[in-house]
């Protein structure tokens, strides 16, 4: 059965360094992937999404992920973090029967 | 162009209640999803809709959940009678195409539903 898991609850990082959220899928083939930003009270926003090709995504807001077969991840990354950035972040696989993690959620310093 | 909207925003219900949800999705989309998310954890999966078909209720409590779809368009969750542990987020997602396609879904701001 696929699953998401998202090691990492709760991420702080100072306003301007980099940022890396960690995202490990099972999935019985070529997963769909995609990372949502949730703002509190607001729906999910979808960030980017993986569907086959290249395996480093570029997405909106500046936030890239990349691919990796080998170790299961889709890890969603920026260089530079903003303070608007600060909200909770899922990974989800899948496509119709799409399995979400329990989400990371991103605190900035200023 | 408006998003998926969804009605209430929030609603406070005793125990036993019945409660109801409404959602809009955006116009033209084919695919409609109705997801719960407990606090903390990411959206489950409860309904989804392609067109008016209920094409996946796997994780749809059927003895106190229920849901339809009227003419494809708008859609109506409803639980009855409302227990304790309902008390969640219910989300309403819309895609144009077929789920199995991976379209991107839109997602409503959900109701926010707490049972006493």
């Amino acid at each position: 059965a696929q699953s998401v898991t998202q090691p990492d609850i709760h991420i702080t990082v100072s306003e301007g360094a980099s940022l890396e959220l960690r995202c490990n899928y099972s999935y019985g083939a070529t997963p769909y992937l995609f990372w949502y930003v949730q703002s509190p009270g607001q729906g999910l926003q979808l960030l980017l999404k993986y569907f086959s090709g290249d395996t480093l995504v570029q997405g909106i807001k500046g936030f890239e992920a990349e691919f990796k077969r080998s170790q299961s991840s889709f890890n969603l990354r920026k260089p530079s973090v903003h303070w608007s950035d600060a909200a909770e972040y899922f990974c989800a696989v899948g496509a119709g029967d799409m399995r979400f993690g329990a989400g990371t959620r991103l605190t900035v310093k200023p | 162009e408006a998003g998926v909207v969804q009605s209430p925003r929030y609603k406070i219900i005793e125990k036993k209640q019945p409660v109801a949800f409404w959602c809009n999705p955006i116009s033209g989309h084919n695919t409609l999803y109705w997801y719960l998310q407990n606090l903390g954890q990411g959206p489950e999966l409860l309904i989804r809709y392609e067109n008016e078909e209920a094409v996946d209720d796997s994780q749809l409590p059927k003895d106190r959940f229920s849901a339809e779809r009227l003419k494809g368009v708008d859609s109506t969750l409803k639980i009855q009678p409302a227990e304790l542990g309902d008390s969640a987020v219910y989300l309403c997602a819309s895609s144009l195409g077929e789920a199995r396609l991976g379209d991107e879904q839109f997602f409503g701001p959900g109701t926010r539903l707490t049972v006493l």
